[in-house]
């Protein structure tokens, strides 16, 4: 079946400008997930949907970013004013369930911020 | 906090020869275990897992014992191969209030020649 799909697969912005990045999860996972993978930092954890409960913010680096998941399927994770610091591969990933349950990797977003 | 420790690369080997990689990790509680693989131009998935003490994983050659007295996850391969030059990540899940939440090391870089 089809797995976690991720759009766009690259983007370019220029600093201060709003992004939007998407993620279209495995049919039937309830958990969603966004990490950010960057040179400096290596793979962070950033926000976690279970089902209907309130998201677990905890991860995300300031107030600028945000997610959010619509009808318990897609996630978007917004960006707003850019920096050239947020330049990073953003992962969704999903699983069935919340918990030590495998997670599905999208193929990621490169997101560049010139 | 948690936080996960891996033998710092690149790792370049011969076809054939004996791979370890070593992961150690820091938690409070019991984590699950796991071992996630990068191939070259593609996503992460997972390569195998351990969820308690003493539990070993397994998949395409590869194990992994969870070591809780040295904690430790250190992946083996007894001879690798080409296609198996990708980079790799240990990460683990806390439990408690980190549930579902991966903690990733910095990725080892391994690179296999025949």
């Amino acid at each position: 079946g089809a797995g976690v799909s991720q759009s766009p697969s690259n983007k370019v912005t220029e600093k201060g400008k709003d992004v939007e990045l998407r993620c279209d999860p495995i049919s039937g996972h309830t958990a969603l997930y966004w990490y950010r993978q960057s040179l400096g930092q290596g793979l962070e954890f950033l926000i976690y949907f279970q089902g209907n409960s309130a998201p677990d913010k905890s991860g995300l680096p300031s107030d600028r970013f945000s997610a959010e998941r619509t009808g318990g399927s897609v996630s978007t994770l917004t960006i707003q004013r850019t920096q050239q610091e947020d330049s990073a591969v953003y992962l969704c990933a999903t699983a069935p369930e919340g918990g030590p349950d495998t997670q599905y990797f999208g193929p990621g977003t490169r997101l560049t911020v010139l | 906090g948690n936080s996960v420790t891996q033998m710092e690369g690149p790792v370049t080997l011969s076809e054939e020869a004996f791979l370890t990689i070593n992961c150690t990790y820091t938690a409070t509680g019991y984590p699950s275990l796991f071992w996630y693989v990068q191939y070259p131009g593609e996503g992460l998935q997972l390569l195998l897992k351990a969820t308690k003490a003493d539990d070993k994983g397994s998949n395409k050659g590869f194990e992994a014992t969870y070591r809780k007295e040295t904690t430790s996850f250190h992946l083996e391969k007894g001879s690798v191969q080409v296609s198996d030059s990708a980079v790799y990540f240990c990460a683990l899940d806390a439990g408690g209030t980190s549930y579902g939440k991966l903690t990733f090391g910095q990725g080892t870089i391994l690179t296999v020649h025949p």
